[in-house]
């Protein structure tokens, strides 16, 4: 089975700050990877798929990069609504498997 | 628009079974895969399985392997997932969600969830 790895499992940043979060993924998964976003209460929402590509309607400080076994998640410049934890996923093989989550904070 | 509507939530006592549904629209029901993923209360997200609409064919994480079954009603348009012997560690909420056409593919829609309670 993949084993997904994500760092930082938490961080606070400044509105406007660039921030970045890592998923490292236990065996080459090619580009298989997504990022979600999931606010309290909610479903997680798709912004990035296939590493780099961005879901619609999701805004472009968002931006996803990497190959292989390692991957980030950036986000140019931190807004509000931008608290939220945010997930990597590999869909390379059965079974699927998650990142442990980056809860995002304000600092 | 695509839409995954799931069951309301359900509240089971210890070894029962729970049956959670996921009613899908917008889009046609029998070429995109279907998967469940569960979430306990403050942790990270568990895949659970796939079940293929189309035939029905199905794969579980090992962890499920022998208490979960995922069915499908092509008539409905609705995506079923059973739990069988559930423990406490089970009290979760239940999302499905719609991946694409091929057998490995992104989750691109996500049902709202199903809480699910298991408490004596």
């Amino acid at each position: 089975d993949i084993q997904m790895t994500q760092s930082p499992s938490s961080l606070s940043a400044s509105v406007g700050d660039r921030v970045t979060i890592t998923c490292q993924a236990s065996q080459d998964i090619s580009n298989s990877l997504s990022w979600f976003q999931q606010k309290p209460g909610r479903a997680p929402d798709l912004l990035i798929y296939d590493t780099s590509n961005l879901e619609t309607g999701v805004p472009s400080r968002f931006s996803g990069s990497g190959s292989g076994t390692d991957f980030t998640l950036t986000i140019s410049s931190l807004q509000p609504e931008d608290i939220a934890t945010y997930y990597c996923q590999q869909h390379e093989e059965l079974p699927l498997s998650f990142g442990g989550g980056t809860k995002v904070e304000i600092k | 628009q695509v839409h995954l509507v799931q069951s309301g939530a359900e509240v089971k006592k210890p070894g029962a079974s729970v049956k959670v549904s996921c009613k899908a629209s917008g889009y046609s029901f029998t070429s995109y895969y279907v998967h469940w993923v569960r979430q306990a209360h403050g942790q990270g997200l568990e895949w659970m399985g796939i079940i293929n609409p189309s035939g029905g064919r199905t794969s579980y994480a090992q962890k499920f392997q022998g208490r979960v079954t995922m069915t499908r009603d092509t008539s409905t348009s609705t995506v079923y997932m059973e739990l069988s012997g559930l423990m406490s560690e089970d009290t979760a909420v239940y999302y499905c969600a719609r991946a694409g056409w091929q057998l490995l593919s992104f989750f691109h829609y996500w049902g709202q969830g199903t809480l699910v309670t298991v408490s004596s």
